[in-house]
Formats: C-alpha cells, structure tokens, sequence
C-alpha cells in the first residue's frame, strides 16, 4: 500500500522560509518522480515543481523560481520542499504526490497535505 | 504555457442526473489529460487518465473523452457519494509542466 505521509501543519512570519516534508513508503522510491501541489484557501491546484529522486534532477515552476527548492533523501525515501521569503499569499495546503510515467504522468498518490499560514 | 479553461465553475445536480465538465486547453497536444475529484479537507483523487482511462477502482459511472483541445469528464448517474469538487489536469512532457483547470465544484441542487 503506497503512502506518502507529510509532516504537520505549520505557521510562519512572513519573510521566513518553510520546509515541508513527504516520506514515501509502499513502493519503489527511486522508480518514481514526486511533485508539489499547493492549494490556497477557497482555490485550485497550483504545480510547484519536481524531483527525480534516481537522476536528482529537479523542475520547478516558473511562479516560485528562485524561492523553491525540492531535495530528495534517498536513504529515508524523503521528499522536502523548501520556500523562502514567504508571504501572505503563500498560505496555504502544501501537497506532495507521486508520479505515474506510463499513465500520461498522471499524479496517482498523494500525502494528507500540510497547512502552512503565513501570519505576523 | 497550456492553459486549461474548466467549465462550468459550479454545476447543481440531483441524484441520478448524468453531469458533464469541460476543459478546453489553449492549444492542441497530446492526450495526457488526467481528472481528479477532490473533497472538502482532503487530498485529490484520480478517476481518469490519458484522457479516457478509468483508474482503478474508480466506479464505471465516471468516464472521460476528448481529444486536441476539448475533455470531457462524464458521470452517467449522479450518486450522493459526487458532490464534490472535479480538477482536469495536462502535462506538458517539454517543460516539464503539470496545470491544472480551475475547477468545477459539483452542488447538491
């Protein structure tokens, strides 16, 4: 049974940076690509960028360019994403989800999502 | 950069009612459309992928269609288990890439 099992729900100053955190299990880590998805309140679904844990190649949305890093550590099969200089607008539920290549890169597992608020 | 245009935005249905959502992409490309339903306080789900194929799992009362620049997600009777909120999605293979429609939240009428 895939999980992708996120850490908590946070809250941040703005100005600050965030790190969130995806552990996959269930599956072969290293076979899959993983994605962010984040999700501000009352809206839709916003890419973040990628990560291809076995080639350690990362893509990222041109919006978050710059403030966005996505590192993988292979030997606890963990996904972090990391933004910086947070504002108001970036609160929101964070998402990590796996990717199924052979089914149009469709995004099959997804972790519970983790709230992050940016407030002063 | 593709965009996708959902439509509608809101859809109020009965139990029973055959529902059909829209996206319209902003330029013709492969048939990498995928479709998610998504509740209140929960993660998205997949239902359909490569535009027409159902995941598994998924109930065969969801279905999906289209090709170049139009999809179509189909539930044939509406059951209460629904009424919840439906993304289209497309990759973009060049970019690499994942854009989501708007979303099309599906009410009780």
């Amino acid at each position: 049974q895939v999980q992708l099992l996120q850490s908590g729900s946070e809250v941040k100053k703005p100005g600050s940076s965030l790190k969130v955190s995806c552990k996959a299990s269930g599956g072969t880590f290293t076979s899959y690509t993983f994605t962010w998805v984040r999700q501000a309140p009352g809206h839709g679904l916003q890419w973040m960028g990628r990560i291809i844990p076995i080639l350690n190649i990362t893509n990222y949305a041109q919006n978050f360019q710059g403030r966005i890093t996505i590192i993988a550590d292979k030997s606890t099969a963990t996904i972090y994403m990391e933004l910086s200089s947070l504002r108001s607008e970036d609160t929101a539920v964070y998402y990590c989800a796996r990717v199924r290549d052979g089914a149009g890169y469709v995004l099959d597992y997804w972790g519970q999502g983790a709230l992050v608020t940016v407030s002063s | 950069d593709i965009q996708m245009t959902q439509s509608p935005s809101t859809l109020s249905a009965s139990v029973g009612d055959r529902v059909t959502i829209t996206c319209r992409a902003s330029q013709s490309f492969t048939n990498w459309v995928a479709w998610y339903q998504q509740k209140p306080g929960k993660a998205p789900n997949l239902l359909i992928y490569k535009a027409s194929t159902l995941e598994s799992g998924v109930p065969s009362r969801f279905s999906g269609s289209g090709s170049g620049t139009e999809f179509t997600l189909t539930i044939s009777s509406l059951q209460p288990d629904d009424f919840a909120t439906y993304f289209c999605q497309h990759y973009d293979s060049v970019s690499p890439t994942w854009t989501f429609g708007q979303g099309t939240k599906v009410e009780v009428k």
